[in-house]
Parts: C-alpha cells; sequence; structure tokens
C-alpha cells in the first residue's frame, strides 16, 4: 500500500478481554516499530521487529503484551487480560531497512480504550 | 542509554514570527536525533535528522534545527511561523549498542500559532 495501515482505528473493550492490533507496513519495508502514546505522554517505544524476529523485546510493559510478524509483512500486537491503563493510542511505524538512521513512516494508529 | 528532554510542553507565538522549540538529549554515543511532526488526526511525519554530517540540519516546511553537542541540545527553530505550523512536535534521540534501532521519543511540544 502506500503508507503503513493499522486496523482498527478505534477499539473499546472490557477489562479482563484480549485485544489484537494489526499493523500493515509499506511493502517492502523490512524493519517495524511499535509504539504507545498515552494521554499527555511521549511516545512509548514497545517493540520492533528485523523481519521475522524480534532482537529488542524490552519495551512490552508485562507478559501480557506479545507480538509477532509473519512473512516479514504484518504485524499483529496482543494484549490479553486488558487493563484501564493499557487505554492508548498504539502506533505502527515502518522503514525500509533496520537501522537507528532510518526514515520511519508512521501509521495513524489504533485508539484503544478500556473500560 | 538514551534520554530526550523537551523544554516546553507548550509554545504560543503569532502567524509570522520566529518559532523555538527546545530539545536535549542524552546519550553514551554519538547520536542520531529527529523532530518529528504530528497534525492533528494524522501520523507522525518526519520533519529532519542529524546523522553526525552537518551541525545545522535543514528539514521539510522551512524548518531547521542547530545539534549543539557542547550543550547536549538539538533545538527546532522556524524564521516565520504559519498557521499549518499547529501541531505538536517530537524530539527524538536514537539507541546505539545493544538498542541499536530503537527510538526515544520525548514528551512532545504542542504548538498553538495565532492568526
Amino acid at each position: 500500500g502506500a503508507g503503513v495501515s493499522q486496523s482498527p482505528s478505534n477499539k473499546v473493550t472490557e477489562k479482563g478481554k484480549d485485544v489484537e492490533l494489526r499493523c500493515d507496513p509499506i511493502s517492502g519495508h523490512t524493519a517495524l516499530y511499535w509504539y504507545r502514546q498515552s494521554l499527555g505522554q511521549g511516545l512509548e517505544f514497545l517493540i520492533y521487529f528485523q523481519g521475522n524476529s524480534a532482537p529488542d523485546k524490552s519495551g512490552l510493559p508485562s507478559d501480557r503484551f506479545s507480538a509477532e510478524r509473519t512473512g516479514g509483512s504484518v504485524s499483529t500486537l496482543t494484549i490479553q487480560r486488558t487493563q484501564q491503563e493499557d487505554s492508548a493510542v498504539y502506533l505502527c511505524a515502518s522503514s525500509l531497512v533496520w537501522g537507528s538512521n532510518e526514515k520511519l513512516f508512521f501509521g495513524s494508529g489504533t485508539q484503544l480504550s478500556v473500560l | 542509554a538514551q534520554s530526550v528532554t523537551q523544554l516546553d510542553s507548550h509554545v504560543s507565538v503569532s502567524e509570522g514570527t520566529p518559532v523555538l522549540l527546545r530539545c536535549n538529549y542524552s546519550s553514551s554515543y554519538s547520536p542520531s536525533l529527529f523532530w518529528y511532526v504530528q497534525h492533528p488526526n494524522k501520523g507522525l511525519q518526519l520533519l529532519l535528522k542529524y546523522t553526525s554530517a552537518a551541525t545545522l540540519v535543514k528539514g521539510i516546511n522551512g524548518f531547521e534545527a542547530e545539534f549543539k553537542k557542547s550543550e547536549t541540545s538539538f533545538h527546532l527553530t522556524k524564521p516565520s511561523a504559519h498557521m499549518s505550523d499547529a501541531a505538536e512536535y517530537f524530539c527524538v534521540v536514537s539507541g546505539s549498542g545493544t538498542s541499536y534501532g530503537k527510538l526515544t521519543f520525548g514528551q512532545g511540544t504542542i504548538l498553538t500559532v495565532h492568526p
């Protein structure tokens, strides 16, 4: 596609439920990143993928959070047993190759609300 | 570990006057630094990046930033603000070593432009 696509754009769920957030990176981009933006906070790094592997999972807030990427393309961020503090905008970004100097292209995010 | 501090959460200017958004960073290595902009209901967009070449970096829409190692600063400036510049701006530092590929975002500065 022309840009990074995230779905759903909005998700409302009840506390304790599991949610899946999807990211479609720009075609051909090998690096994919997940961030979280909470109200009044800056962007918080969660995890990145180089191809299908995730060298750095240190940003995941707890073991309720997991992410996978298959085929070097689509990624899914899963939050199990959601809590109210998980409410945030979850942003996905991709870049052509993995590297700290690479330009990231961001999706519009998924607004998650946990009631 | 790297970190970044944006010194102002809100900046308000009149159209046609200069813009200054302040950012200080901390990094154990020579950092790569970025400024991203987020317009309402839109994804993040890269404004400019510093990668150890020229210390004065020019970006899109007339913005520029100067890397000052002695002051550990990377302030964003624009000579004359336009109404369309109203947005939230993020200063970003990249990881190195074991954090290679990981971006750390500042808390963001909301820029308001008055007619």
